[in-house]
């Protein structure tokens, strides 16, 4: 099946770094990409959708200077966090979605995560 | 606008047994998806099944089906033969089709298998 990955799985870094997070498909091209994010003990919320070629759209609140996402090629996306804070520490997920059609169904693959603490 | 909304936060059941979570869910679009995922503790998002609203047919998958009635806006999942592997977080999620795919997922329902 579908192979989404995220890299680095997990990264540590002081207040006021960025850190940037890396999301590729690995059999095949996603034109579309979601970066969500996770609490503990809570639900994914969409943070925002990720096109190839073209900017990205941001969820309401999510702040696009902070939070910025590149989707340079059909198979990566990247989520910089810029100046990063302690209350930046979460869970991201990114995730490939497959439009369908031609005997294709929709779906959308998830990648296994990336665990920011920020210090 | 979509929202899903989970009632149960947590639920149990006995191995062997069969439990059913709810899920109740509002959304603006004619054409969309539901679905259940489930959330282990090594927090991989894993699809456990879906279903298309145009079909009145409830989605089944081996132990996993669903009772889809969309007057009511309710689609609750229904694990039979409940085994050890089956304890996760169990999420449920609206999503409008085509351009206007998006996924809300509910607050979740965690699940716990007793041996």
């Amino acid at each position: 099946g579908a192979v989404v990955s995220q890299h680095p799985s997990w990264v540590i870094c002081k207040s006021g770094t960025s850190v940037k997070i890396e999301c590729r498909s690995l059999d095949f091209q996603a034109t579309t990409m979601f970066w969500y994010r996770q609490f503990p003990k809570q639900s994914l919320m969409l943070m925002a959708t990720s096109n190839e070629g073209s900017k990205a759209t941001y969820e309401q609140g999510v702040e696009k200077d902070k939070f910025l996402i590149n989707h340079a090629s059909l198979t990566l996306s990247t989520l910089t966090v810029t100046s990063a804070h302690p209350e930046d520490s979460s869970f991201y997920i990114c995730s490939a979605w497959i439009a369908g059609g031609l005997g294709l169904r929709m779906m959308e693959y998830f990648g296994p995560g990336t665990r920011l603490t920020v210090l | 606008a979509q929202t899903v909304t989970q009632s149960q936060p947590e639920m149990s059941v006995q191995e062997a047994e069969t439990v059913t979570l709810s899920c109740t869910y509002d959304t603006s679009e004619s054409d969309y998806y539901l679905f259940w995922y489930k959330q282990p503790p090594s927090r991989q998002m894993i699809l456990v099944i879906r279903q298309e609203a145009y079909k009145q047919q409830n989605a089944t998958e081996n132990r996993f089906s669903v009772n889809f009635q969309k007057a009511a806006k309710s689609f609750s999942l229904k694990i039979s033969d409940s085994q050890l592997g089956d304890a996760a977080m169990y999420f449920c999620a609206v999503s409008g089709g085509g351009s206007n795919y998006k996924l809300t997922f509910g607050k979740g329902t965690l699940l716990t298998v007793n041996p």
